[in-house]
């Protein structure tokens, strides 16, 4: 069975710095690997996703993650927080049969003006 | 209007209630799902159905049925709600074709508070 976790909780970061949220996976086969960012009172949307091919994956906000299949990690970066970035960030992985995904428990990230 | 909708969007109510939560979609998906949300926790699956006819467990399925009515129509329901099934549940949709495979299209959720 594929399970994700998130060592941070909780994130503060400045507005302007640098980000880096981090994810690891466990998964038998080649992971379907996804973040979705949660604004307060919202649904999730998905910020960018891998299902296979270039291992530095962009996605939506200037949102950026890398896969290292050996060190089973998809972490998301950012070069330059701003403040409407603050929000919950899960990430998730898929089976390859796109039967169903698998979150983690989330990411909460705060910005300093 | 919203691609996926839930109703209602927030609940209370009194343990022993039955309560269902509806969920609706105009994506023309197929595979539909429910999660519910928990601090902490993330989201976690509670049932997930391809068709009409093939409806699945997911991590969580104890206290919970589900409902496929149509392709566009997926209720969950808590037969006899109890105060730990407080949270906030999302329906979700994808297409497993296509470019877009894989992602799940979320509606806004529905917070439910069992007393």
């Amino acid at each position: 069975a594929q399970s994700v976790t998130q060592p941070d909780i909780h994130i503060t970061v400045s507005e302007g710095a640098s980000l880096e949220l981090r994810c690891n996976y466990s998964y038998g086969a080649t992971p379907y690997l996804f973040w979705y960012v949660q604004s307060p009172g919202q649904g999730l949307q998905l910020l960018l996703k891998y299902f296979s091919g270039d291992t530095l994956v962009q996605g939506i906000k200037g949102f950026e993650a890398e896969f290292k299949r050996s060190q089973s990690s998809f972490n998301l970066r950012k070069p330059s927080v701003h403040w409407s970035d603050a929000a919950e960030y899960f990430c998730a992985v898929g089976t390859t049969s796109y039967d169903k995904v698998i979150f983690g428990p989330g990411t909460s990230l705060s910005v300093i003006p | 209007d919203a691609d996926v909708t839930q109703t209602p969007r927030n609940r209370i109510t009194k343990t022993g209630k039955r309560i269902m939560l509806e969920c609706s979609q105009t994506k023309g998906h197929d595979r539909m799902y429910w999660y519910r949300q928990d601090p902490g926790l993330g989201l976690r699956l509670i049932y997930y159905s391809f068709d009409v006819k093939d409806i699945n467990k997911g991590e969580i399925s104890d206290g919970y049925s589900v409902s496929r009515q149509a392709q566009a129509k997926f209720s969950l329901s808590l037969e006899s709600a109890i105060p730990n099934q407080t949270a906030l549940y999302f329906c979700a949709t994808s297409d497993p074709s296509g470019r877009g495979a894989g992602e799940l299209f979320f509606g806004e959720g529905s917070r439910l508070t069992v007393l």
